[in-house]
């Protein structure tokens, strides 16, 4: 059981490249996340998928696009990196489901990008 | 608009020594806390969690409080060790969005 993957761990673009990170996880969940991290703050979710083909905008979802390709990935796509967008990108998943379910999140990794 | 904050961004504990991180919350309608630690260069890990109809909660050298009157959430570490160290967020959630607001984290260190 390897829980919450992603990739790539590390990434390096130039401002205006595109690319798409991607996250998988193997417990059945239904719920995803994807979220950034900047340097002495806190989480931020920029998007989540509540269930398969479903997805909705979090805090901060500007200049990202997502995919919920089928209820084990979940992928985060940068269609024009900006330097703004220097960050860890954390995905994460959880079965949260009602008052009596725990809604704890399993977090991957973490990607760690740099926009130049 | 609704927040979790953190009282301290740095705590320095002896080690043996409890440790108390404190949270203050803003939404009165949060149904659901979570404590998370994360280690440098991992993703959070889950700690321990409280439901808004409890005030106390224990685990396994940690307990959670939850003072619903003022919206004050607490962790505490008993006997911290070494492994201890790391940053500590709080989170709540409301049931209606299944969404996590974090905090911005306290630094955990413990001096040998």
């Amino acid at each position: 059981n390897a829980g919450v993957t992603q990739t790539p761990k590390f990434q390096v673009l130039k401002t205006g490249q595109s690319m798409t990170l991607q996250c998988a996880q193997d417990m059945n969940h239904n719920s995803m996340y994807w979220y950034r991290q900047d340097p002495g703050m806190g989480l931020r979710l920029i998007y989540y998928s509540a269930s398969e083909g479903t997805t909705d905008k979090g805090e901060v979802p500007n200049g990202y696009n997502v995919s919920r390709l089928n209820k084990r990935e979940f992928s985060l796509r940068l269609e024009s990196a900006a330097p703004s967008q220097t960050s860890v990108y954390f995905c994460a998943s959880s079965e949260a489901r009602g008052w009596q379910s725990s809604y704890e999140q399993y977090f991957g990794p973490g990607t760690r990008l740099t926009v130049t | 608009g609704e927040s979790v904050g953190l009282h301290l961004p740095t705590l320095s504990v002896q080690e043996g020594d409890n440790s108390i991180i404190n949270c203050a919350y803003s939404n009165s309608a949060s149904d659901y806390f979570i404590w998370y630690k994360q280690e440098s260069g991992k993703g959070p890990q889950f700690i321990i969690d409280i439901r808004s109809n409890m005030d106390k909660r224990q685990g396994q050298r940690v307990t959670v409080l939850l003072n619903k009157t003022v919206k004050h959430l607490s962790l505490q570490i008993a006997a911290t060790q070494p492994g201890d160290s790391a940053v500590y967020f709080c989170a709540e959630i409301n049931f209606g969005n299944e969404k996590l607001t974090f905090g911005t984290g306290t630094r955990l260190t413990i001096i040998p």
